[in-house]
């Protein structure tokens, strides 16, 4: 079964709109992680958030904001005011400390192309 | 500055090959893993290293092979026995007992089959 999923394939949206990019994650462990990362055209992953289990607050980074839910086993990604560089692929990854092995289980991510 | 390099950047195989990817890191971290990228796809575990002259199988390890001499090195070997190996491939690392952490990445090697 797939630990995390992105249901969203690709989106598109016009420069200035806000984005919000879904991640439904499945896990039996009391104790995981999230976290979001950014790959740019030039293929490297960018870390942009963690969030542990046991911590629901929401937040916000600049332009950027996460809604945590573990009622829904949701993490969902809000870009505000969408610029043509935030234009990538975004991966959303769950990791279960309690395998001991830091694993990271990725969803299939969400192209994002922002037109200007 | 600290990082992750993965060499070379692309690679071609030719059929019946061996090929090996490199990553070095001097973030002197413990743990490294190797992930295979296909479009439209999520990445998918080969191989891990939590420490030294120690390896373990990831999801999709048939077809490959790694080595782990120094804490700094883990390269991977794609051998011949795998079929269908173009793809991104990502290294990342992270320090042990980092399990709150994010990996780092390098910036990936792209294979294709010649």
């Amino acid at each position: 079964a797939q630990k995390v999923t992105q249901a969203q394939t690709e989106i598109s949206v016009v420069e200035k709109e806000d984005v919000t990019l879904d991640c439904v994650y499945e896990t039996r462990d009391t104790t995981y992680y999230l976290f979001w990362y950014k790959q740019p055209p030039s293929g490297e992953l960018v870390f942009l958030i963690r969030r542990n289990s046991f911590d629901e607050q929401n937040e916000i980074s600049g332009r950027y904001s996460w809604n945590f839910q573990k009622s829904t086993s949701s993490f969902n990604f809000t870009i505000t005011a969408s610029q043509v560089v935030d234009s990538a692929v975004y991966f959303c990854a769950l990791s279960e400390p309690q395998t001991g092995a830091n694993n990271l289980f990725f969803g299939t991510g969400t192209r994002l192309t922002v037109i200007p | 500055d600290g990082g992750i390099t993965q060499s070379p950047k692309y690679l071609f195989r030719k059929e019946g090959q061996n090929v090996t990817l490199s990553c070095e890191q001097n973030l002197n971290h413990d743990a490294m893993y190797w992930y295979r990228q296909d479009p439209g796809q999520g990445l998918r575990l080969i191989y891990y290293s939590q420490i030294v002259n120690d390896f373990q199988k990831g999801d999709i390890a048939e077809g490959y092979s790694v080595s782990r001499e120094k804490k700094e090195s883990f390269p991977l070997t794609v051998t011949s026995a795998q079929k269908n190996p173009t793809a991104f491939y990502l290294c990342a690392s992270i320090s042990a007992g980092g399990w709150n952490q994010p990996q780092h990445f390098g910036d990936g090697t792209r294979l294709s089959i010649l």
